[in-house]
């Protein structure tokens, strides 16, 4: 089992519709998470932080976090083309500096 | 905007060529990273530091080896290309912070053919 699950896709939704995106970890004592969004060819950049359970909201950004239930989800209200890109979740441990990420989930927004 | 710059972005190379894999950021982060991806698969850490003289291997074995001379200064060397090389490498960086991990602040990549 891979330390962190991510569905590969491609997650495909209509322009102006909620795209959400989960992420299951295997690892009880992960205590950051972090959802990162990749453009093709690009590098990863951070859009998400959580730390405690329950949900954080950043603009059209939700972040939705249940530790007991080891997973964590991404949700993106009014998606916009420009969101067409890989969303990676990653982990870090308590005290720890190193993260563990998912392969990703492709997401296409469509016209 | 993360100031941590990487070079060259592309490099094509001959099998059993030395290469050096340039990486510094200008934010005063003591914790540098070099992950790998390929396309479409995750990002495997291969070598981390936590501040200068201070390197460790990562997740993912690499033959290739790191220094930190320099707080601002975390090159990745190769004595040896081989095909098996070819990937994109990332570097990346962090501030140090007590508990939780910090957020990571990514270079724009090396991608490196090895023919």
């Amino acid at each position: 089992q891979k330390e962190v699950e991510q569905n590969s896709g491609p997650l495909s939704v209509p322009e102006g519709a909620i795209a959400s995106l989960n992420c299951t970890y295997s690892d009880r004592g992960s205590q950051s998470f972090f959802w990162y969004r990749q453009y093709s060819g690009k590098s990863p950049e951070l859009i998400m932080s959580i730390y405690s359970n329950g949900d954080k909201e950043d603009g059209r950004f939700t972040a939705q976090l249940n530790k007991a239930s080891q997973y964590v989800s991404l949700l993106i209200r009014d998606s916009q083309p420009s969101d067409s890109a890989t969303y990676l979740c990653a982990l870090g441990a308590g005290g720890g500096n190193k993260l563990t990420f998912g392969t990703g989930t492709q997401l296409k927004v469509e016209l | 905007e993360a100031d941590i710059y990487q070079t060259p972005r592309y490099l094509v190379i001959g099998t059993g060529k030395k290469i050096t894999l340039e990486c510094s950021q200008t934010m005063g982060h003591d914790k540098m990273y070099w992950y790998q991806q390929d396309p479409g698969m995750e990002l495997h850490l291969i070598h981390y530091s936590y501040g200068v003289n201070s390197t460790e291997k990562g997740d993912l074995s690499s033959e290739s080896t790191v220094s930190r001379i320099r707080t601002e200064h975390f090159p990745l060397t190769l004595e040896s290309a081989r095909p098996s090389h070819t990937s994109q490498y990332l570097c990346a960086s962090s501030e140090s912070t007590r508990g939780n991990t910090g957020e990571l602040f990514f270079g724009e990549g090396s991608r490196l053919t090895v023919l």
